[in-house]
């Protein structure tokens, strides 16, 4: 079965921290990655899009890598800003038809403190 | 910023209402999209179009229906409204990137509450 599961489910930190968030998936045939930041009451936002030939890619604060064989990817979000607060999902795409589906995770819900 | 708009971003209705969200991109997508989200749960896909003309079914099965007759413009209809209709509406549109990896662009939501 597709899955994305993401930990952890919520995290806190201090502003100024670094964080690193983790998703692992099932999904086969594999396609891209995206890391997604969504804002409470807001439309998720693309933060990057992985392919499996690259296993890291920046965005300003934000590295995400990937490990295609292990079938995992983390968020690495560097000196972390109020603003950071947000929950951060993976989706999973997979080869399978000319959409290309889409597998969503929960995402992890991070709050970041004064 | 994302230009992609729905409307309206915070509806509350009674049981039995039919409502109708708007959905409007001006990037000239092909692909359009409508996502279910409940708190702390993961995005469903209840419907989306390849193009004019074009709408099909998601994964998560929906008493909503939708239409596609602009390119621009994907509007999703309830004709009853009820309590388990109550959730987050979040409409997305997408062209593939130079990889050809097709990147999805969310409006902001429309938050539906029924009473």
């Amino acid at each position: 079965k597709n899955q994305v599961e993401q930990s952890p489910q919520s995290l806190i930190i201090l502003e100024g921290k670094n964080c690193t968030l983790q998703c692992n998936y099932t999904v086969s045939p594999f396609s891209n990655l995206r890391w997604y930041k969504q804002d409470t009451g807001r439309g998720p936002v693309s933060l990057t899009i992985m392919t499996f030939s690259e296993n890291t890619k920046s965005n300003g604060r934000y590295t995400a890598t990937l490990d295609a064989d292990t079938k995992q990817s983390s968020l690495h979000i560097t000196a972390s800003q109020l603003s950071d607060s947000a929950s951060y999902i993976c989706v999973v795409s997979d080869r399978g038809s000319t959409l290309g589906r889409l597998y969503f995770g929960r995402g992890t819900q991070l709050t970041v403190w004064p | 910023e994302a230009d992609i708009y729905q409307t309206p971003r915070y509806l509350v209705i009674g049981t039995g209402k039919k409502i109708t969200l708007e959905c409007s991109q001006t990037m000239g997508h092909d692909k359009m999209y409508w996502y279910q989200q409940d708190p702390g749960m993961e995005l469903h896909l209840i419907h989306y179009s390849y193009g004019v003309n074009s709408t099909e079914k998601g994964d998560l099965s929906s008493e909503s229906t939708v239409s596609r007759i602009r390119t621009e413009h994907f509007p999703l209809t309830l004709e009853s409204a009820r309590p388990s209709h109550t959730s987050q509406y979040l409409c997305a549109s997408s062209a593939p990137d130079r990889r050809g990896a097709n990147v999805l662009t969310f409006g902001a939501g429309s938050r539906l509450t029924v009473l």
